[in-house]
């Protein structure tokens, strides 16, 4: 089984904070995603990776920044929080040879104060 | 983006039946995945149609028509624990070897005892 895990599933911060979202699996998938979840708003995403060290801009990038040093681990980064990013963040995964899904962590619900 | 339309909210009885609509936009279209999410857990695959024609798979069957767009995620005999929502999402050609997928904004389908 693919199995995706995020760093934590709850999380605060103050707004300003640079904060790091971890996201790790262990299937070998060569693609990996950042979402946000907002009521109303559905799933939105953030980045994509492809491979190690690429990176493609996906429909809401602004404020968000990712690393992909691993193929294992694809990390979002917020470098200077802000109260609008209160939000539920999901990562998801996904492998090009194999299935077309997406499989997805359990989410970090991450406040801004 | 990619217009992917589903209504936001749905109620049944247990015991019913429910289809849940879907429609997109044609031009590039690869393959349609219905997703499940419970409230504050992450979405999991439920099925993927990329040929015209219905997909059944237990209680759950899945419809899809390429020419018109459009898609249905028929439930039956709901249960209880059927109460989630339900997540259209299409991948078009552009993306698809990347697992790129664009997600409708879910429809909450409530079940009633």
């Amino acid at each position: 089984d693919v199995k995706v895990t995020q760093s934590s599933r709850y999380l605060v911060k103050r707004t300003g904070e640079k904060v790091f979202l971890e996201c790790v699996q262990d299937m070998d998938h060569e693609n990996m995603f950042w979402y946000r979840q907002d009521p109303g708003l559905g799933l939105r995403l953030i980045y994509f990776s492809y491979d190690v060290k690429m990176k493609e801009k996906g429909d809401i990038p602004e404020g968000y920044s990712v690393s992909r040093e691993k193929k294992e681990r694809f990390s979002l980064i917020l470098e200077s929080a802000s109260t609008n990013q209160t939000s539920m963040y999901l990562c998801a995964t996904h492998s090009t040879g194999g299935d077309d899904e997406q499989f997805f962590g359990p989410g970090t619900r991450l406040t801004v104060l | 983006g990619q217009n992917i339309d589903q209504p936001t909210e749905m109620t049944a009885t247990e015991g019913a039946i429910v289809q849940i609509n879907c429609t997109y936009q044609t031009s590039g279209f690869n393959g349609l995945f219905w997703y499940q999410q419970h409230a504050g857990e992450a979405p999991t695959f439920l099925s993927y149609n990329v040929l015209d024609g219905l997909e059944e798979k237990g209680r759950f069957s899945s419809f899809l028509s390429r020419s018109k767009g459009y898609s249905y995620l028929l439930l039956k005999e709901l249960q209880m624990k059927d109460s989630a929502s339900y997540l259209c999402a299409v991948s078009f050609d552009r993306g698809s070897t990347l697992g790129r997928l664009y997600f409708g904004r879910g429809t909450q389908l409530t079940v009633w005892p």
